[in-house]
């Protein structure tokens, strides 16, 4: 049974360029959401996708935006880069529409942006 | 907006001493959820807390969910060097947005 999985594992861009990640849920879960994880804090909440589309969103700004396939993997796309999105960003998947949830992890994609 | 505050930032214990984080949020939860994340890896789920009071133990680890459901602590007994890594508290209100506290780094002098 494979776990979350996400790629690339890394990344450099530059200031200004656009980035697309990718994940893979979990078999049989339906709902991914993504995490930004600056250095040294806890994963920020940037939005979640269920049935193809966005059901929550943090405080992020319009530049991250997000897409879910009919198979439920989701790509997050983030749009003219600064060097304070230099993060590692997180995918987790959940298999539920409730509360409580259990959110499983991907290894996440360390984004550099120079 | 909801949020989560964790102390202490920092823990260097000994091994075989005990440790305890502690978990405050400024609305009450539905859930709350502990995760631990090891130097350079991704968070891992470690448990879940849903009813006012209670208490789960796994080993050497306790969990406890406040009566008022707005603050929790991990307590580990006896530490190991395998403990090392920082731990989250992430708490769910009504929505299922997880929010996260800034963690807990633990590091263990064998």
């Amino acid at each position: 049974d494979a776990g979350v999985t996400q790629s690339p594992t890394h990344l450099i861009k530059t200031r200004g360029q656009q980035v697309t990640l990718r994940c893979s849920p979990k078999s049989g879960h339906d709902t991914v959401s993504w995490y930004q994880q600056a250095l040294g804090q806890g994963p920020q909440f940037i939005f979640q996708y269920y049935e193809e589309e966005e059901r929550q969103r943090g405080n992020f700004p319009d530049r991250f935006s997000g897409h879910q396939f009919p198979n439920y993997s989701s790509e997050l796309n983030v749009n003219a880069l600064l060097l304070g999105d230099s993060a590692l960003y997180l995918c987790a998947s959940s298999g539920g529409q409730g509360l409580g949830e259990t959110q499983y992890f991907g290894p996440g994609t360390r984004l550099l942006v120079l | 907006g909801q949020q989560v505050m964790q102390i202490p930032q920092y823990q260097h214990v000994q091994e075989g001493e005990d440790f305890t984080t502690y978990c405050n949020s400024s609305t009450t939860l539905s859930n709350i959820q502990w995760y631990k994340q090891r130097p350079g890896g991704h968070p891992v789920f470690l448990i879940q807390l849903v009813k006012s009071g209670e208490v789960k133990k796994q080993k050497r680890l306790t969990f406890q969910f406040g009566e008022a459901k707005k603050n929790s602590s991990l307590h580990i007994t006896a530490t190991q060097t395998t403990d090392v890594g920082t731990y989250f508290c992430a708490g769910q209100g009504g929505s299922e947005k997880l929010v996260f506290g800034k963690g807990t780094k633990l590091t263990v002098n064998p």
